[in-house]
């Protein structure tokens, strides 16, 4: 079965300090999707990326950067610069193919990110 | 993204009656709804997969005569807590998944359900 490790459960940091998420994640599949959410205090989940398990490139968006390690089975995002804004849960999920075709997503934990003043 | 919308946003109920959460994809007709609980500084779970016209898929545990799923419309997916009890109490979000292989779900804003 498919799993996904968020082993940072809270990670707090010093305003426009860089800081790096880990999610390692277990899958028999060869083709999956890996993703990240992030999850500020109001609840609603926010989309910040998709990669399937074919395309190692990194990706960089803004301050967002991430790392994706196939011969490592990870996934590590990294903020650069964070600002208070930045404070949230992230989020690691991976798609799961159902017997239904509906692709399932299993979370991580969650890491709980306080970026402080 | 898509958009999605739950209702209600926030809801207190006596133990014992039964709530109704109603999801809706605004962008897009889904023919695929995710329904997921999220417990305080927990993860979020997946409870069920709702098929428009078809019967839900449960996971493991969930227990579907509790949990009513209904996907009358390719818009709308409903979620009725019956009999709640207090440890029903929980963040319920529902996700819409727009066709095509592998796309991201786009998530509602969530309904905090408190049973007293």
């Amino acid at each position: 079965a498919q799993k996904v490790t968020q082993a940072q459960t809270e990670i707090s940091v010093v305003e426009k300090e860089d800081v790096t998420l880990d999610c390692v994640y277990e899958t028999r599949d060869t083709t999956y999707y890996l993703f990240w959410y992030k999850q500020p205090p109001s609840g609603e989940l926010v989309f910040l990326i998709r990669r399937n398990s074919f395309d190692e490139q990194n990706e960089i968006s803004g301050r967002y950067s991430w790392n994706f390690q196939k011969s490592t089975s990870s996934f590590n995002f990294t903020i650069t610069a964070s600002q208070v804004v930045d404070s949230a849960v992230y989020f690691c999920a991976l798609s799961e193919l159902s017997l239904q075709g509906a692709q399932k997503l299993v979370f991580g934990q969650g890491t709980r990110l306080t970026i402080n003043p | 993204g898509a958009v999605v919308s739950q209702h209600p946003s926030r809801v207190i109920c006596k133990s014992g009656t039964s709530v109704k959460i109603e999801c809706r994809s605004l962008d897009f007709q889904a023919t695929t709804m995710f329904w997921y609980r999220q417990f305080p500084k927990q993860s979020l779970m997946l409870m069920a997969t709702s098929n428009e016209g078809s019967k839900a898929t449960y996971e493991q545990g969930v227990e579907k005569d509790k949990f009513l799923i209904n996907h009358a419309s390719l818009t709308l997916s409903t979620l009725t807590v019956t009999s709640a009890h207090p440890e029903d109490s929980s963040f319920y979000i529902c996700s819409v998944r727009p066709s095509g292989v592998f796309r991201e779900q786009f998530f509602g804003p969530g309904t905090r359900l408190t049973v007293l």
